[in-house]
């Protein structure tokens, strides 16, 4: 199994911050690596889809980044509605492995 | 509109098999380009894929879950189904289905683009 690790596992910052995730796979797979919102209590929503497309109606301040085994999700302007948590998942092997999730807070 | 909603029994005994339905809407199982997948999510911890079904009946499975699981679809009723037998209180968790969207037709890669709105099931006695 393809094995996701997401760093870090949580971080606290400013509004207006730009906040970077990191996901490293365990294996080369290409950029097939999409990136989800989740916030509390409610499903997740996909921001990132093939590493870097910004999936449709998502703002752009979201943007991904990487390829082969490292990735990059980045917030360019920390928003107060971006209080959530961040998973990566590669769409390469089976099976379709999550990251463990990046938690992000208001300082 | 694109809907997918998760049906099924919020309390399980152990040794029960769970029998979870996704009834879709907004889009159809055939479609060639989307499928259904399911997800779930422990309480506090993060999201783990369980399973996948395509258009063309291609099923794939959570590896460490193989032998437990079933998924299968109902086209003219617009559901897929998610079994898993021989339930554990390690199972309970939030379990969601979501629609498949194909960006790499040659590798089956694909994005979740809409998500139910999850069921959370129990594992007690």
């Amino acid at each position: 199994d393809i094995q996701l690790t997401q760093s870090p596992s949580s971080l606290s910052a400013s509004i207006g911050d730009r906040v970077t995730i990191s996901c490293r796979a365990s294996q080369v797979i290409s950029t097939y690596l999409n990136w989800y919102q989740q916030k509390s209590g409610k499903a997740p929503k996909v921001l990132i889809y093939a590493a870097s497309t910004l999936h449709s109606g998502v703002p752009s301040r979201f943007s991904g980044s990487g390829s082969g085994t490292d990735f990059t999700l980045t917030i360019s302007s920390l928003q107060p509605e971006d209080i959530a948590t961040y998973y990566c998942q590669q769409s390469y092997g089976i099976p379709r492995t999550f990251g463990q999730g990046t938690k992000v807070e208001i300082k | 509109q694109v809907t997918l909603t998760e049906s099924g029994p919020v309390l399980v005994k152990p040794t029960e098999t769970l029998t979870l339905t996704c009834t879709v809407s907004g889009f159809s199982v055939r479609n060639p380009s989307m499928g259904v997948s399911w997800i779930r999510q422990p309480p506090g911890r993060a999201l783990e894929w369980l399973a996948h079904i395509f258009p063309n009946d291609v099923k794939s499975y959570q590896t460490s879950l193989e032998t437990r699981l079933t998924i299968s679809k109902d086209t003219s009723r617009s559901q897929v189904v998610l079994t898993l037998t021989n339930m554990d209180p390690a199972d309970t968790a939030t379990y969601y289905c979501a629609r498949i969207n194909i960006f790499d037709d040659f590798w089956s890669a694909y994005f979740l683009d809409y998500w139910g709105q999850g069921a959370l099931v129990t594992v007690s006695s």
